[in-house]
C-alpha cells in the first residue's frame, strides 16, 4: 500500500521567501506529525496533529512556522520568510493514533530545504 | 523532560563484525515506549522495534538483538555479523505514554560496514 509521501522533494529558496511543505499521510491514520532534521543532527519534533486539530505546537520554533492540516488527510508546513537556519530535511510521519498509547509512526522521504 | 542520548557518533567496522549501538534515556514517566530507527543513505527512516518500559525481555530478529535494562536507562542495539547494506545512521527515540506520543530522538549513529 501507499506510504507516506512528500513534496516536494527538494527545495531551494532565497532568503526571505515563503515556501509550503506538504505531507500526505497513510489513508486512515489520524495522527500526523512533522519532525525536523538539521544536517548531521537528531529529528527535533514540530508539531502533532490528531484528526485536522493540533494539540500540540510546542516544537514550532518561532511564528514564522505554521501547519495545517485539512480534511484528516493532507498537511502543509509552511515557512514564512525564510532563514538560512531554517535549512534542513522536513519530515512528516503518520500513525494510528497519538494520545495514550504510542503505535509505530511511519515517516515519508522528507522534504530537503536549502534557503540560500 | 524526556531525553535520549547516543554517545556514539560514529563507528566503523568490517563487514562480519558484531557491533553495538548504545542509546540512554531519561524521563520521568513509568509507561513509556522506546523505538530504533534506521535511516540507509536513501534518508527514510525505517522502523525497526519498538518497546514498552513494562517488557524488558531481550529481542531478537534474525542479526539484529536489543538490550533493554531499565536499571541503568538503556536500550542497546546490536547488529551481529554485519553486512554493508547495514551501514546507515541509527536513531533510538522515546514516547512517553503521556502527552501526544511524539518522538525525542538521539542524535543518532552512523555506521559504516566496509566490505
Amino acid at each position: 500500500g501507499a506510504g507516506v509521501s512528500q513534496s516536494p522533494s527538494n527545495k531551494v529558496t532565497e532568503k526571505g521567501k515563503d515556501v509550503e511543505l506538504r505531507c500526505d499521510p497513510i489513508s486512515g491514520h489520524t495522527a500526523l506529525y512533522w519532525y525536523r532534521q538539521r544536517l548531521g543532527q537528531g529529528l527535533e519534533f514540530l508539531i502533532y496533529f490528531q484528526g485536522n486539530s493540533a494539540p500540540d505546537k510546542s516544537g514550532l520554533p518561532s511564528d514564522r512556522f505554521s501547519a495545517e492540516r485539512t480534511g484528516e488527510s493532507v498537511s502543509t508546513l509552511t515557512i514564512q520568510r525564510t532563514q538560512q537556519e531554517d535549512s534542513a530535511v522536513y519530515l512528516c510521519a503518520s500513525s494510528t493514533r497519538g494520545t495514550t498509547r504510542s503505535y509505530e509512526q511511519y515517516f515519508g522521504p522528507g522534504t530537503r530545504l536549502t534557503v540560500t | 523532560a524526556q531525553k535520549v542520548t547516543q554517545a556514539q557518533t560514529e563507528i566503523s567496522v568490517v563487514e562480519k563484525e558484531d557491533v553495538t549501538l548504545d542509546c540512554v534515556y531519561e524521563t520521568r514517566d513509568t509507561t513509556y515506549y522506546l523505538f530504533w530507527y534506521k535511516q540507509p543513505p536513501s534518508g527514510e527512516l525505517v522502523f525497526l522495534i519498538r518497546r514498552n518500559s513494562f517488557d524488558e525481555q531481550n529481542e531478537i530478529s534474525g542479526r539484529y538483538s536489543w538490550n533493554f535494562q531499565k536499571s541503568t536507562s538503556s536500550f542497546n542495539f546490536t547488529i551481529t555479523a554485519s553486512q554493508v547494506v547495514d551501514s546507515a545512521v541509527y536513531f533510538c527515540a522515546l514516547s512517553e505514554s503521556s502527552g501526544y506520543s511524539t518522538l525525542t530522538f538521539g542524535k543518532g549513529t552512523m555506521l559504516l560496514v566496509s566490505p
